[in-house]
């Protein structure tokens, strides 16, 4: 069974950093692309990044495009996101999400409050 | 950017009836749509890519259509358990957007 499970959520000033975990098991973590999608309270979805497989391949949102970095750990079945510069608009539940075009699984989400 | 338009952005059904979603893309996706449905708190669950393609476990009363710009999930005979909100995506291109939602519910 696909599991997904976020970490490092919580709430951080404005301008404030947070690095956020996604812990992956029951498949083969290192062939499949990766993402990860927000949702601010109330709203709908945002795709904010993606990552190949093998982490040659990185695409960015245009709101986070050189504030947010991603990266993966194939070795440990992880997946990480380095959010940077955080403003108000960043808050929500970040989700990972497993595939390259559709996200055919997706963890419980992790709530980033910004907030003075 | 590709933007996507869903309507209606609410939809006021009773369970049994056929429930007709749209969806809109800014300019062709091809079949490069995929369609998701979101219980209040909890993680979106996949439940059509390719346009028409269900995914795994997905009960045989979802369906999808269409291609190019316009696009359409169809639930019939809704059962408790369908109401819900439903958002549609395009993997066109990488810069993947999401419509913002309809919200199926009880009437």
């Amino acid at each position: 069974e696909v599991q997904l499970v976020e970490s490092g959520g919580g709430l951080v000033q404005p301008g404030g950093s947070l690095t956020l975990s996604c812990a992956a098991s029951g498949f083969s973590f290192s062939i499949y692309s990766m993402n990860w999608v927000r949702q601010a309270p109330g709203k709908g979805l945002e795709w904010v990044s993606y990552i190949s497989g093998s982490g040659s391949t990185i695409y960015y949102a245009d709101s986070v495009k050189g504030r947010f970095t991603v990266s993966r750990d194939n070795a440990k079945s992880s997946l990480y996101l380095q959010t940077n510069n955080l403003r108000d608009e960043d808050t929500a539940v970040y989700y990972c999400a497993k595939g390259g075009n559709w996200f055919e699984s997706w963890g419980q989400g992790i709530l980033v409050t910004v907030s003075s | 950017e590709i933007v996507m338009t869903q309507s209606p952005a609410t939809l006021s059904m009773s369970p049994g009836e056929r429930a007709t979603l749209s969806c809109r893309a800014s300019q062709s996706i091809s079949s490069n749509l995929a369609w998701y449905q979101q219980k209040p708190g909890q993680a979106p669950r996949l439940l059509i890519y390719g346009a028409s393609t269900r995914a795994t476990g997905i009960p045989a009363r979802f369906s999808g259509s269409g291609s190019g710009t316009e696009f359409t999930l169809t639930i019939t005979s809704l059962q408790s358990e369908d109401f819900a909100v439903y958002y549609c995506q395009h993997y066109y291109n990488w810069l993947y957007t999401f419509g913002q939602g309809t919200k199926l519910e009880i009437k």
